[in-house]
C-alpha cells in the first residue's frame, strides 16, 4: 500500500528563519511528486511537480527537492504570508492500470511569526 | 478563467436528507475528481471521471454517487446523508495524469455539516 508521511505536523518559525519540510514516501512506481499549499478555508493550490530523483524546482522563497525516498520543501527567509498548510502528494499507477492515483500526506502546518 | 468552481460553499443537512454538490471547470480538462478532507486524515478520493459519461470509484465511495454528463461538470450526490459525511469536499480537475500537464487543480471546497 502506498504511504506518504509528512513531518513535522506543525512548524513555527520566526520571520527570516529558514527551515525545511519533509515528505517521505513508500510507493510502488512513483510517477511524480506534487507539493500544494492550502490556506485556511481554501482549496489546495499547486506549487511544484517533481518527477525524478535529483530534480529541484524553485519559486520565490520555496525550493522543492526529490530523492528516491523523500522530498524536501525548503523555505528560505520566510515571511508571515508563507503561513499555510503544505501538502505533499505522490502520483503512482493505480490498480488495474488506472493512472489517476494521487496519495496525499496529512500536511505540515507552517506558521511564520513577524 | 474561473478555474474550478464549486456550489454550494456551505450546507447543513439533517440525517437522511439528500443533496447534490456541483463542480464546474473551464480548463477543458478530461479528468475530474471528488475528494473529502477530514481533520487528521488528509485528502481522500471519493470518485473520479476520466471523461464525459464515465465514472469510477476511489478510496471511499460508499454513500456517494456521481455523474459526468458534460465534460465541464462533475456532480457528487448524497442520497441519504449521515453524520459521518460531515466533511469538506473538494473537486479537482486535470489533463490525463500520465501526460506532461497532469496536475490536479482544486476548487475552493464545499463545507457540509450533517446533523
Amino acid at each position: 500500500e502506498d504511504q506518504v508521511t509528512q513531518s513535522p505536523e506543525a512548524l513555527r518559525l520566526q520571520e527570516g528563519e529558514s527551515s525545511s519540510l519533509n515528505c517521505s514516501y513508500t510507493v510502488s512506481g512513483l510517477r511524480g511528486l506534487f507539493w500544494y499549499r492550502q490556506d485556511p478555508g481554501k482549496g489546495p493550490e499547486f506549487l511544484f511537480t517533481l518527477y525524478s530523483a535529483g530534480e529541484e524546482k524553485e519559486k520565490e522563497r520555496l525550493k522543492a527537492t526529490l530523492t528516491k525516498k523523500e522530498s524536501f520543501l525548503h523555505i528560505t527567509a520566510p515571511k508571515p504570508e508563507d503561513s499555510a498548510t503544505y501538502l505533499c502528494a505522490v502520483h503512482t499507477r493505480g490498480s488495474g492500470g488506472s493512472n489517476y492515483k494521487l496519495t496525499f500526506g496529512k500536511g505540515t502546518l507552517l506558521t511564520v511569526n513577524p | 478563467n474561473a478555474g474550478v468552481t464549486q456550489t454550494p460553499k456551505f450546507r447543513v443537512l439533517k440525517t437522511g436528507q439528500s443533496m447534490t454538490l456541483l463542480c464546474a471547470q473551464d480548463m477543458n480538462h478530461e479528468y475530474m475528481y471528488w475528494y473529502r478532507q477530514d481533520p487528521g486524515m488528509g485528502l481522500r478520493l471519493i470518485h473520479y471521471s476520466v471523461g464525459e459519461g464515465t465514472t469510477a470509484k476511489g478510496e471511499v465511495p460508499d454513500g456517494y454517487n456521481v455523474s459526468r454528463l458534460k465534460k465541464q461538470n462533475f456532480l457528487l450526490g448524497l442520497e441519504s446523508a449521515a453524520p459521518s459525511q460531515t466533511s469538506v469536499y473538494f473537486c479537482a480537475s486535470s489533463y490525463p495524469m500520465d501526460g506532461p500537464r497532469g496536475t490536479q487543480y482544486f476548487g475552493p471546497g464545499t463545507r457540509l455539516l450533517v446533523l
